[in-house]
């Protein structure tokens, strides 16, 4: 089965500075990897995917995110952040072969400070 | 609007008394899920459904029962509620089963058993 670590639960930010946040799964032979976003009681939102090709994935408000093989990493990264972004983000793992869709991280709070 | 309900979106309720929580999408879609969250520990899956009549465990069942015998509908059961149950749950759809679709997320239920 699949295993998603998001390495930090914390991640505060002053609003314009750029920040990464980080992302491992374990290995497989191929997989589909998404980041959400769940802004304050709200649901889930997708912001981005890879599903083949080209590595860096661009997504919705800015987002982008590598996805790195051999690292088995898929960080997603902001150059210059809101305050709008104060948000958690979830990373989370498909196996082509399973029904069972995603498999998430523990998910990472990020705090955009003034 | 497409979109996924949950309801309700609060829920007090106390140890042992029967309770569902609802969901429906409008997307006519094929798979759903549903999750619960916990802090620290991102969301897992409780079960899920490929089709109508087709439903599988997820990560964490212990507790809980589901049907599908509408395809927009997919309600969550919990026959005896204890606290440990108390946490925050998901509903998601997608168009099918294959890991590559993107899940549609309700609001989200908040239950307290006490």
């Amino acid at each position: 089965a699949q295993s998603v670590t998001q390495l930090d639960s914390q991640v505060p930010v002053f609003e314009e500075a750029p920040v990464e946040l980080r992302c491992n799964y374990s290995s497989s032979v191929s997989v589909y990897l998404f980041w959400y976003v769940q802004y304050p009681n709200q649901g889930l939102q997708l912001l981005l995917k890879y599903l083949s090709g080209s590595t860096l994935v661009k997504g919705i408000n800015g987002f982008e995110a590598e996805f790195n093989k051999s690292q088995t990493s898929f960080h997603l990264r902001k150059p210059s952040v809101h305050i709008s972004d104060t948000a958690e983000y979830f990373c989370a793992v498909s196996d082509p072969g399973s029904a069972r869709q995603l498999t998430f991280g523990s998910g990472t709070q990020l705090t955009v400070l003034p | 609007e497409a979109q996924v309900t949950q309801n309700p979106r609060y829920l007090i309720t106390v140890t042992g008394k029967k309770l569902t929580v609802t969901c429906s999408q409008n997307m006519n879609h094929e798979y759903m899920s549903w999750y619960r969250q916990d802090p620290g520990l991102g969301l897992r899956q409780i079960y899920y459904s490929m089709n109508v009549e087709v439903t599988d465990k997820g990560d964490v069942p212990e507790g809980y029962k589901v049907s599908r015998k509408e395809k927009r509908n997919f309600p969550l059961i919990l026959e005896s509620p204890s606290p440990n149950q108390t946490s925050l749950y998901f509903c998601a759809s997608s168009l099918s089963a294959g890991g590559n679709t993107e899940a549609f997320f309700g609001q989200g239920t908040r239950l307290t058993v006490v």
